[in-house]
């Protein structure tokens, strides 16, 4: 079993869309947790990161976490084409972070 | 102001040499890291240092060395390179090495071994 799992992609929503990335995670002590974006041939960059259960909104951006579950989810209200990237999901824990294999989002003009 | 830099963006060489990437941190963070992306975009750590020690050392092979000759320079040697070495490399920092921090990576360095 993986450490961290996304939903395997790739996503395709048309623009406007409500655009949902999922997550789990197998180490129930990791205590932060991490989304990133990564366009094609870039590196990534932090996008939202939650450390509590519940939501955490940022703009167009919510993440969601449930420790009970192990699952952190990533929500993108009025998807935009310039949204399309692979999303990173990454759980920290003693100060390394472990990625998920990305989903990659395609926003449809 | 470049927060994360890392030289050369592109290394092509042929098996078997030995080469270097370079990388700076100006954001004063303590933690620095070394990852390798693969050609399926899995991104896995290899080390991290806090303060020039090393703190995470990922079943790596003994080929690559990371050097951090101060907290905002962390550099990574590669001996024989093989094939399979092909990936994108990206350094990173965070602000500490505890939990709740997120990391800045560099652009990456994509090594092609021909």
């Amino acid at each position: 079993q993986k450490e961290v799992e996304q939903n395997s992609g790739p996503l395709s929503v048309p623009e406007g869309a409500i655009a949902s990335l999922n997550c789990t995670y197998s180490d129930r002590v990791s205590q932060s947790f991490f989304w990133y974006r990564q366009y094609s041939g870039k590196s990534p960059e932090l996008i939202m990161s939650i450390y509590s259960n519940g939501d955490k909104e940022d703009g167009r951006f919510t993440a969601q976490l449930n420790k009970a579950s192990q699952y952190v989810s990533l929500l993108i209200r009025d998807s935009q084409p310039s949204d399309s990237a692979t999303y990173l999901c990454a759980a920290g824990n003693a100060g390394k972070s472990t990625f998920g294999d990305g989903t990659t989002l395609t926003v449809k003009p | 102001d470049t927060a994360v830099s890392q030289t050369p963006k592109y290394l092509v060489t042929q098996m078997g040499n030995d080469k270097s990437i370079k990388c700076e941190q100006n954001l004063g963070h303590d933690t620095m890291y070394w990852y390798k992306q693969d050609s399926k975009k899995f991104l896995k750590i290899m080390f991290s240092y806090n303060n020039k020690e090393l703190i995470i050392n990922e079943t790596v092979p003994n080929r690559f060395s990371p050097k951090s000759p101060d907290k905002a320079h962390l550099n990574l040697h590669i001996n024989s390179l093989e094939l399979g070495d092909s990936a994108v490399y990206f350094c990173a920092s965070s602000r500490t090495g505890h939990m709740n921090t997120e990391a800045f990576f560099g652009q990456g360095t994509r090594l092609t071994v021909v």
